[in-house]
């Protein structure tokens, strides 16, 4: 089935570590994006990449990190300078160009808590 | 920058309909959506509108958008237990190049038996 999965579902981690959320997606799309969710604070965009090999800051770049090498997978990297990182992230992908209403397709998120 | 913003909370008696709200400030949105996130998943699309709509009805949701005042709000009928959610809506404009959407907070919708 065509999807986007990521993992893990649960993530541990202690401060100081920098830590790398896995999105992978089956669906062909071009454009990929990370997401982070707080209670009450909705989506706020991190990263995004419309292309492999390319990428740009979102609203709340500071202290993460991604890469796009592969069209199917673009990992997250939280690193120790992310100074509140305990969230649900989401990663989402959606096909470029053409068609309507070009939405989001989204995974089903994975919860890092540092402790 | 792009501002979309809704209530936190709503609660509706089980046969009710539920009505969440939402308002952006991008005038120049060309696409809103709204998306339904279970507990400890991911979003899912549920409808969306084109800019030059003023309603759009699918089965039990009807999405009605007044774009004079940049309003858009999300009826679902005969509100069910499975409607148990958070609602987000969310605007895109018209940002060539970047595609990117701008979320409201999410409306967490809470069903009284």
């Amino acid at each position: 089935d065509g999807g986007i999965t990521q993992s893990p579902k649960y993530l541990f981690r202690k401060e100081g570590q920098n830590v790398t959320l896995s999105c992978e997606q089956n669906l062909n799309h071009d454009a990929m994006y990370w997401y982070r969710q707080d209670p009450g604070q909705g989506l706020r965009l991190i990263y995004y990449s419309q292309i492999v090999n390319d990428f740009q800051k979102g609203d709340i770049a500071e202290g993460y990190s991604v890469s796009r090498e592969k069209k199917e997978s673009f990992p997250l990297t939280v690193t120790s300078a992310q100074k509140n990182p305990t969230a649900f992230y989401l990663c989402a992908s959606r096909v470029a160009g053409g068609g309507t209403p070009r939405e989001q397709f989204f995974g089903p998120g994975t919860r890092l808590t540092v402790l | 920058g792009e501002d979309v913003e809704q209530s936190l909370f709503l609660s509706v008696r089980e046969g009710d309909s539920s009505v969440i709200n939402c308002t952006y400030t991008d005038s120049s949105s060309t696409y809103l959506y709204w998306y339904k996130q279970e507990p400890g998943a991911g979003l899912q699309l549920l409808t969306y509108i084109f800019s030059n709509m003023d309603m759009k009805q699918d089965q039990r949701l009807t999405v009605l958008l007044n774009k004079k005042d940049k309003h858009l709000s999300l009826r679902i009928a005969d509100t069910q237990t499975g409607d148990s959610a958070i609602y987000f809506c969310a605007e895109k404009g018209t940002n060539f190049g970047n595609e990117k959407l701008t979320f409201g907070t999410g409306t967490r919708l809470t069903i009284i038996p």
